[in-house]
Parts: C-alpha cells; structure tokens; sequence
C-alpha cells in the first residue's frame, strides 16, 4: 500500500450504532487530520494531530472521538450519530516540516450515510 | 469570514485549451501557503500545485500554473492544453503562518470543471 488509505470506503449506519473509520498513512508523516466534506460546503477541519497527540480540536461533537494510536494511524470512532453528520470523511497526512510547504495529502475517503 | 473565495461554481472549457480557475484569499498573515486540490468524482483530493508567500516566481507543475499575484491576494490556478481527464471539482486552500498546533488548510467551495471534446 502507498499514500494514505481509508476504510471502509463506504459506510451505512443507524443513529445508534456504533462504528470507527480507519485511516493509514505509508508516506513516513508526523501529522494526520481528519476533514468533513458535505454537500455544498467547504471541506471542515475536524482534528489534527501531530506525534500521536491531539492538538487541535474544531469544536466537533463528541459523538466524534479520534484516537491516533501512532503516527501512522488514525481512527475516528462514531456514535448516536445524527442524519445531517452524513458526508465524505477524508484524513491526510503532512510532514509538519518546520519552515516547508507541509503539503497535506489525502486518502479516497469514507461516504457516510447515517439513517 | 471566509477565507478563500472561489467565485466560479462551474466551468466549461474545451479539450487542448487553457482555462484559468479563479481564487482570492484574505489574511494578514505574511506567512502563508497557497494550495490548489483536484477532486475527482472518486473522492479522493489530489494535490496538484504550492505557491508560497514568499515566493518570488509563480508555481509550475506540469499543465498547472498558479497565477499569483500578492497585491490584489489572487492565485488563480491556469491548466494548459485541457483534457478530458482533468474534468473534476477544483480547491483553492491556505494554510496561515507556523505553528504548533498543526497547519490546517481553509479550503474555498470549489469549482466544477467540465472538458468537453
């Protein structure tokens, strides 16, 4: 595998399960984030993290919980979500170089469905 | 306040030509980054092209040129001899200044390209 991936690529849920999308990233990066992309509004930052620690946190609901267990992966944890949280869900990944462009690069991404 | 505008929802050019996809930006950062994405309807977003603040030359990839003019905080992304291929949803995105918090981008709306044969 290369670049960044994502599973599943597709997701139907309740609003009461329970359900995690996993992110991986091959590329040697110290930096992951989590982006909502819905219909109509610009891609929103969720949360970034930088060594395996959270260091940004865009006000999103706690029914959201990411977990970064290292640097090379990232897990977004779902629960009692609510239909408007339907939308692409797309990670990527960044060097964090100091100084440098720090070009984020992303996965295909998760499309959510919550009924 | 949004921080990157895209004005043009859709557009439409011909296979070979050139089409210029349009984005300005606010901050009062000096620091700052500038971005353009390919989206295909895949999904996944596509880094295609950087300009950064201090830049003196516009960026250049390939077919993609990105149109930077600092004064009127404009980088416009230019895509030479078109291809059905590059049918797609354009991003503008900024990312401000350093710190440690992460460099989170802010990404405009988008625009829709469509090539047509």
């Amino acid at each position: 595998e290369t670049g960044v991936t994502q599973t599943p690529r597709h997701l139907v849920m309740g609003m009461t399960n329970k359900k995690s999308l996993k992110c991986e990233q091959h590329l040697g990066h110290n930096a992951m984030y989590w982006y909502k992309q819905s219909a109509k509004k610009p891609l929103e930052l969720m949360f970034v993290y930088n060594f395996k620690e959270q260091t940004e946190n865009n006000s999103v609901p706690s029914r959201f919980s990411p977990e970064c267990p290292n640097s090379s992966h990232l897990f977004l944890h779902l629960h009692t979500l609510q239909p408007e949280d339907s939308a692409l869900y797309l990670c990527a990944s960044s060097t964090r170089a100091a100084g440098g462009k720090d070009t984020q690069y992303f996965g295909p991404g998760t499309r959510l469905t919550v009924l | 306040a949004q921080k990157i505008t895209q004005t043009q929802p859709g557009m439409f050019v011909q296979e070979k030509e050139a089409v210029t996809l349009d984005c300005t930006y606010d901050t009062s950062d000096p620091s700052y980054g500038l971005f353009w994405y390919k989206q295909p309807s895949s999904g996944e977003m596509i880094f295609l092209i950087y300009q950064g603040s201090y830049d003196q030359q516009n960026a250049t990839e390939g077919r993609y040129s990105l149109n930077f003019q600092k004064a009127r905080k404009s980088a416009n992304l230019v895509i030479s001899a078109s291809q059905l291929g590059d049918s797609a949803m354009y991003f503008c995105a900024m990312r401000e200044g350093y710190s440690n918090s992460g460099y989170a981008l802010n990404f405009g709306k988008g625009t829709s390209l469509l090539v047509t044969p």
